[in-house]
């Protein structure tokens, strides 16, 4: 069964400088969740999207932005990196109107690691 | 406001051995729903099973048991016959049972280690 793809799985990027994640829900999920894990810690949600309106928000940094496009895919914008803001970035995703909405679905993972 | 407690921070046991890694969690809903996910040194998040808080059915899957006791607030989950495979960080999750849901709140994570 098709997964939630994340892309690219691996970055590497200089302070100060851009970046954007990429997440590719579960065909039919209408919600695009976004997390970051830092090393050693658990995972902190940042935030969702229901159907392309962002629907919550975290521990999501000013510099960062994200939006859900039409195809329901979700993107993470990460400007003005920082060392801090290395550590692995989830997507997951959940159909909200299924009897199983309550479960949501993680992607492997972004790698950012900021040099 | 939700918390999720996993109090062991790691352990160790040899394969063929049970354990058990503990979850404790507050809320103030009445409705919401607990999980627990596997990951690997590979890094995915990995999900195990979800339970939500009128099912306190206890669940065997295999090797892997869960333990819902909502009287004292506990979701425990057991590996029985532990294999080297099974070597990971297990996080317990707690999320509101609305449109919300995805919205999880993590524990620290257990870190279990199983020597062949």
């Amino acid at each position: 069964a098709a997964g939630v793809i994340q892309s690219p799985r691996h970055l590497i990027k200089e302070k100060r400088e851009t970046a954007t994640l990429k997440c590719y829900p579960i065909p039919r999920h209408d919600t695009v969740y976004w997390y970051q894990q830092g090393p050693g810690q658990d995972p902190q949600f940042l935030i969702s999207f229901y159907e392309k309106m962002q629907s919550d928000k975290g521990s999501i940094p000013d510099r960062f932005s994200a939006q859900q496009f039409s195809d329901y895919h979700s993107e993470l914008n990460m400007s003005s990196l920082e060392l801090g803001d290395s550590a692995l970035y989830f997507c997951a995703s959940r159909r909200a109107t299924s009897p199983s909405g309550n479960t949501i679905y993680f992607g492997e993972g972004s790698w950012l690691t900021v040099v | 406001a939700q918390k999720v407690t996993q109090a062991q921070t790691e352990i160790s046991v040899v394969e063929k051995e049970d354990v058990t890694l503990d979850c404790v969690y507050e809320t103030r809903d009445t409705t919401y729903y607990l999980f627990w996910y596997k990951q690997p040194p590979s890094g995915e998040l990995v999900f195990l099973i979800r339970r939500n808080s009128f099912d306190e059915q206890n669940e065997i899957s295999g090797r892997y048991s869960w333990n819902f006791q909502k009287s004292t607030s506990s979701f425990n989950f057991t590996i029985t016959a532990s294999q080297v495979v099974d070597s990971a960080v297990y996080f317990c999750a707690l999320s509101e049972a609305s449109t919300n849901a995805g919205k999880s709140t993590f524990g620290d994570g257990t870190t279990l280690t199983v020597k062949p």
